[in-house]
């Protein structure tokens, strides 16, 4: 266990419509990375937040923001979806390594969206 | 964006081989990470690098961090079916950011 949560586990939707996808990060880690895995293919960097600031952004399309929140969960958000956007999507965090902790990063279980 | 690439792409070994894996940037990077993954799971964190020339075990894992500080490797020893799935690397240059990854290597172990 990892100490990543990501909820729900599984999601099945329609094409044009909207879905909240949730992290939680491992205890005391400032940072969360979003990241798209389609069907055997490698990682896709989304997007990055340290403390509740956007820090790093990949391949996000348009349709898709996220945030993070005071108490360091964070959410994407994927709109106006696409039979394309069917994947895995997985949070995973990181420690501030100023505090002393080293670059890690810890992935979360994954969210498996289908798009019908 | 900064690329990684990875070889081999794919492997198919006999259980008990050993096996060697690589990754190498264009950029200098000062951490290499390696996860495995396997099928609907999250990649699981196996060994963390954060010096040029490290060498760091983890069972019957090793790895280092190549003294250019451009490239890593991964060896495992002694291979057993439960070692099948996709091994990447992931690498940040700077501190608190972005990782990069590479496109991952795909290990079956044939008993």
């Amino acid at each position: 266990d990892s100490g990543v949560t990501q909820t729900p586990k599984h999601l099945i939707t329609a094409t044009g419509q909207r879905v909240t996808l949730r992290c939680s990060p491992r205890s005391g880690d400032l940072s969360v990375y979003w990241y798209q895995q389609s069907l055997d293919q490698g990682l896709q960097f989304l997007i990055q937040y340290y403390n509740g600031e956007e820090r790093a952004k990949g391949n996000i399309l348009e349709r898709f923001s996220a945030q993070q929140f005071p108490d360091l969960h964070s959410e994407l958000n994927l709109s106006s979806l696409e039979l394309g956007d069917s994947a895995l999507y997985f949070c995973a965090s990181s420690a501030d390594r100023t505090s002393g902790g080293l670059d890690t990063q810890y992935f979360g279980p994954g969210t498996r969206l289908t798009v019908l | 964006g900064q690329q990684l690439n990875q070889s081999p792409q794919s492997m198919f070994i006999q259980e008990g081989e050993d096996v060697s894996m690589n990754c190498t940037s264009s950029s200098i990077f000062n951490t290499w990470l390696w996860y495995k993954q396997e099928p609907g799971e999250g990649p699981v964190l196996l060994i963390a690098l954060y010096k040029a020339g490290e060498l760091t075990s983890n069972g019957r894992l090793t790895a280092q961090f190549g003294i250019t500080r451009k490239d890593s490797f991964l060896n495992i020893s002694a291979s057993i079916p439960s070692d099948v799935g996709i091994y990447f690397c992931a690498g940040t240059f700077t501190t608190g950011n972005q990782f990069y990854f590479g496109t991952g290597t795909s290990l079956t172990v044939i008993p």
